[in-house]
């Protein structure tokens, strides 16, 4: 069974632009969570989604954004981008919303110039 | 404000030997708590997870222990494999925080050595 895929690997961006990261959940799981890593750091958590609605969404300005679709997979936008948005963005999936282990994929290399 | 916290940032140990990794955390209201690894250019894999109705859990050569009083967990690894050589990631969830949601707080990470 395929795991959780992320789609680019690494993007280089410049400052002020806008970024998508794409995200397909293991199959047969309907949550998906996005975290940021940043070096020396452990993960962030930024959203959480189910069921194409927003469960819950961590401590990031209103530049981020995401979305799942009906086929539960997600996007997570980030606008304006600022050198400090550098990092890897880690998308992970669950059965369920809550109380499931998060299975994570490889990542999004984002580095902002 | 840390409220998972791995204080040790790196750990070398025998091949063979037990690895033991630290984890301490602040929020009472975690309820479920979980490892992961990573190793560079992966994301993070699941290991083991333990509930806070329970004080251990086992799987295979991975041991997780939960003291609530002391708010602490360890992660054993026996016996330690070359192959374990990785960044280890605790994490806690506070399952009843309400609205369904299940966000995950990590600590920074303990990189662990098992040398051959």
């Amino acid at each position: 069974d395929a795991g959780v895929t992320q789609s680019p690997t690494h993007l280089i961006k410049t400052r002020g632009q806008h970024v998508t990261l794409r995200c397909s959940p293991i199959s047969g799981h309907k949550s998906v969570s996005w975290y940021q890593q940043v070096l020396g750091q452990g993960p962030q958590f930024i959203f959480q989604y189910y069921e194409k609605e927003e469960r819950g969404r961590g401590n990031f300005p209103d530049r981020f954004s995401a979305r799942q679709f009906p086929n539960y997979s997600s996007e997570l936008n980030v606008n304006a981008l600022l050198l400090g948005d550098s990092a890897l963005y880690l998308c992970a999936s669950s059965l369920h919303a809550i109380k499931n282990e998060q299975f994570f994929g490889p990542g999004t290399r984002l580095t902002v110039l | 404000d840390q409220q998972v916290k791995q204080n040790s940032p790196s750990l070398s140990v025998q091949e063979g030997r037990i690895s033991i990794l630290n984890c301490d955390y602040t929020n009472s209201m975690f309820d479920y708590f979980l490892w992961y690894k990573k190793y560079p250019a992966e994301g993070p894999t699941f290991l083991i997870s333990i509930s806070s109705i329970k004080d251990k859990n086992e799987d295979g050569r991975f041991t997780v222990f939960l003291n609530k009083s002391a708010k602490h967990l360890s992660l054993h690894i026996v016996p330690s494999q070359p192959g374990d050589s990785a960044v280890y990631f605790c994490a806690a969830s506070a399952t009843y925080s309400g609205a369904g949601s299940y966000q995950l707080t990590f600590g920074k990470g303990t990189k662990l050595s098992v040398i051959p």
